[in-house]
Formats: structure tokens, sequence, C-alpha cells
């Protein structure tokens, strides 16, 4: 089972920063928080991923709270292309696992 | 120059039938990965496979078999397909197996369709 919770969907503005947030209260020391999403009709794609700090690179950035029990990207000027379900993953360590997807937030930009 | 490729992109049969669906990837990953995303769009891991070591989800049926011939190749093989195998598989790959800062690379994914 997914160890995250996100809201189903959200809505944003074109051109306007987008901000998905994410609950991960049972997240232990040595998982990081990963962040995946996916447009319709394709496979997923990794966005971001961070452990304690907060990320940012050329897609979004991470904002992890201090307690890491929850966390939030934010993409700066959301486009249409945007448009995707969005995946926030905590990561299981061990092994050559898999990534362990939860429902995810239905990100819907209006133009 | 695509990254994690799938064959075929469609593939409609009748229940009973033998297929197979093939993954290749051109990142020098050691790490492949099989995925199933169900008509309610839940993606569920089917298998992961690290230098010969293969690492089976538990809720899989043993009609599911992967067989990589190569590090770059995973393929999926399904027998005796059913009703319930519909759904759209998606390929993955990653640089180390297991290790936690290590992303996932997807393929396009392969639309199932059993009759």
């Amino acid at each position: 089972d997914a160890k995250t919770t996100q809201p189903p969907s959200m809505d944003c503005a074109e051109g306007r920063a987008a901000n998905l947030p994410c609950n991960h209260s049972t997240i232990s020391g040595n998982e990081y928080v990963y962040w995946y999403r996916q447009i319709h009709s394709q496979g997923p794609q990794y966005i971001i991923h961070g452990l304690k700090n907060n990320e940012t690179n050329e897609m979004a950035s991470l904002i992890i709270t201090e307690d890491r029990k929850s966390s939030t990207l934010i993409l700066p000027h959301a486009t249409l292309r945007d448009t995707a379900v969005y995946y926030c993953i905590v990561r299981e360590g061990g092994g050559a696992d898999g990534l362990t997807f939860g429902k995810g937030t239905h990100l819907i930009i209006q133009p | 120059d695509t990254a994690v490729s799938q064959t075929p992109k469609y593939l409609v049969t009748q229940m009973g039938n033998d297929k197979s669906i093939k993954c290749e990837q051109n990142l020098g990953h050691d790490t492949m990965y099989w995925y199933k995303q169900d008509s309610k769009k839940f993606l569920k891991i089917m298998f992961s496979y690290n230098n010969k070591e293969l690492i089976i989800n538990e809720t899989v049926p043993n009609r599911f078999s992967p067989k990589s011939p190569d590090k770059a190749h995973l393929n999926l093989h399904i027998n005796s397909l059913e009703l319930g195998d519909s759904a759209v598989y998606f390929c993955a790959s990653s640089p180390r197996g297991g290790v936690s800062t290590d992303t996932q690379y997807f393929g396009p994914g392969t639309r199932l369709t059993v009759l």
C-alpha cells in the first residue's frame, strides 16, 4: 500500500504556481520523497526527489517540512501541458524494488 | 533515440492465447521493471530484474514470466491470457536497483486488450 496521502484533484490557472500537497506521516529516516507525473496516455515521468532539504530543478521545487511528515511540489508557472496525475511516492528501501504508486492528484490547468 | 521503448504499442488478442511484450532500454541501466496499470488507473509493480536477480510481486499469477536475454532487454511473456489481463503494461529502468536516490525511466506503455 502507498504510504502517502494526496488530494484526488486540484485546479490551477495557467501561468500561476501549482502547489501540490502530500502527507507521508509514517516516513522513516532513510526514505526519500519522490514525485512522478503521468500525462494522459503516457508513461510516468520523474519530476524531483528529496530527503530532508528543499530541492529545485528545471521542472519543479520540492518543499519538505522539518519533521518530514509532509511535502509540497511546486510548479512555478503552470502550463496546459502540466495537466496530469501527480504521484507522491515514499521510496521503500532495500533490493531492486519497484515504486509503490498511490492514487495521485489529478492536476487540471485551466486556461 | 528513445530511452525506454516497448513493442507493440497496442495488442489485441483472444482469451487463452500466449503473447509477449518487448522492452528495450538504451540507457545502460542495471535494473528493469514491469508495471501494470488497470482500468481504474492503479499502477502496480509486477517484476523487477537486476543482474539476473528477479523480484516478483507475489500477487502476479505465474502465467506472467519476465525474460531478460541481456541487460538492455526485459520481455514479458503471458500465457493463457484472461480477460482480467487487459491493461496497460509499462516497462521501466533505473541505474541501480535498490538505491533510494535512483529514478526510474518509463516506456510509453503497451495497451493489451483480451477479447
